[in-house]
């Protein structure tokens, strides 16, 4: 079973609307998690970096929620755009390895 | 300015053959890896090197043998490929310091390794 759990696996919304992806973890001790975006055909970029100390973090229209003590971590996307068509991968940091979740894939559709 | 740049983006080959990708960074960082993608999108370590030492080689077959020439390079060679060995393969370097201890990972955009 993969230490990273991420739901849904895919989803689809209508361009400016919201939606929100999980990642569950169960890896430990806990460093960091990260939350990176892949376009197709491109590699992951990272979007924002959550340590244990805090709750919430934004980058433009993405928030990225961490509740260190349940182990979850969510990706807000807000007002989505066609551009946000792409994967959303959780990676945790954790005893000096990354353990990476398998990934979201959202489609906006106008 | 491209930061980790692989060549080629595709490559199709026949089973049996040996092929290598290149990767090089530029953005003056000590660490760099190689990942695997599969077709269900999930990445998995291969390789990591930092300032030309290996440090981190997972359970990938001995058919696959990574080159850092110097820090911002970090090749990969494979011999007798295999239908398996179809996949994404990215490269990545890091900052600041390991991936595994917080740094943020750069990756190229991938190389499509298909065998026929």
């Amino acid at each position: 079973k993969n230490q990273v759990e991420q739901s849904p696996q895919s989803l689809i919304i209508l361009e400016g609307k919201n939606c929100t992806l999980q990642c569950n973890y169960t890896v430990s001790p806990f460093s960091n998690l990260r939350w990176y975006k892949q376009d197709t055909g491109r590699g992951p970029v990272s979007l924002t970096i959550m340590t244990f100390s805090e709750n919430t973090k934004s980058n433009g229209r993405y928030t990225a929620t961490l509740d260190a003590d349940t182990k979850q971590s969510s990706l807000h996307i807000t007002a989505s755009q066609l551009s946000d068509s792409a994967s959303y991968i959780c990676v945790v940091s954790h005893d000096y390895k990354l353990s990476f979740g398998a990934g979201t894939t959202v489609t906006v559709r106008a | 300015d491209t930061a980790v740049s692989q060549t080629p983006k595709y490559l199709v080959t026949q089973m049996g053959n040996d092929k290598s990708i290149k990767c090089e960074q530029n953005l003056g960082h000590d660490t760099m890896y190689w990942y695997k993608q599969d077709s269900k999108k999930f990445l998995k370590i291969m390789f990591s090197y930092n300032n030309k030492e290996l440090i981190i080689n997972e359970t990938v077959p001995n058919r696959f043998s990574p080159k850092s020439p110097d820090k911002a390079h970090l090749n990969l060679h494979i011999n007798s490929l295999e239908l398996g060995d179809s996949a994404v393969y990215f490269c990545a370097s890091s900052h600041p310091g390991l991936a595994g201890v917080g740094g943020e990972l750069f990756f190229g955009e991938g190389s499509r390794l298909t065998v026929l």
